[in-house]
């Protein structure tokens, strides 16, 4: 079964805007990480943020993470036409096991 | 290529048949994993590997599912008599259990079973 829900199930936006998915997830983790999927694609990891951490940027990418809420965000800033697929958040409860997904956010940027 | 990488990337068969698909890991990657995807959903795992070592299975896993990874380097997962329903993509990916838990993926093989 999924960990956890994401939020919106879909996202559509004009190129040059932010785009914002939100995760949460139901049992204690050690990390939580973002992954890519291209449309038929495999999944491309984007970036991890541990446990102990609350903010994390890659790029034109900014996670935050807030285990008291099991919740997590996932924020492109000035999307591009690129930038559409569908964003997974996936947790491990221990370093090295089974990722646990949510069923993801579909974003789609219109140039 | 130092990447993930899968084959076959797409099987078409029919209900009743046995389906073998191969996945090799990056190099040095002491773990691998596999996850069936259906879809507009997440993927959802299905079992892994620490070296030849089979650690975990899914419930997800059906006797009909085997996996294997002789010598720790390629695996293979077999689906015997398929059934329609197991229909989905089938990815793999691998880590290097040193510390490090970013699972790297491959692009996967799309079942189709008629």
């Amino acid at each position: 079964s999924q960990q956890g829900e994401e939020d919106p199930q879909a996202l559509s936006i004009q190129e040059g805007e932010n785009a914002t998915m939100n995760c949460s997830y139901k049992t204690s983790i050690n990390n939580l990480q973002w992954y890519r999927q291209n449309s038929g694609r495999g999944l491309v990891h984007l970036i991890l943020i541990r446990s102990n951490e609350r903010e994390k940027h890659s790029g034109r990418l900014r996670v935050t993470l807030d285990t008291s809420k099991k919740s997590s965000s996932l924020l492109i800033t000035a999307s591009r036409a690129a930038d559409t697929a569908s964003y997974f958040c996936a947790t491990i409860k221990a370093a090295g096991n089974k990722l646990t997904f949510g069923g993801g956010t579909r974003v789609l940027v219109k140039p | 290529d130092t990447g993930v990488s899968q084959n076959p990337r797409h099987k078409i068969t029919k209900r009743g048949q046995n389906v073998t698909f191969r996945c090799d890991p990056i190099s040095e990657h002491n773990r691998l994993y596999w996850y069936r995807q259906t879809l507009g959903q997440g993927p959802e795992f299905l079992t892994y590997f620490q070296n030849e070592a089979q650690l975990e299975k899914s419930r997800l896993l059906s006797d009909r599912f085997s996996a294997e990874r002789p010598k720790g380097s390629f695996s293979t997962l077999e689906i015997q008599r398929t059934e329609q329903g197991d229909s989905a993509m089938y990815l793999c990916a691998s880590s290097l259990f040193v510390g490090g838990e970013t699972q790297y993926f491959g692009p996967g093989t799309r079942l189709l079973v008629l």
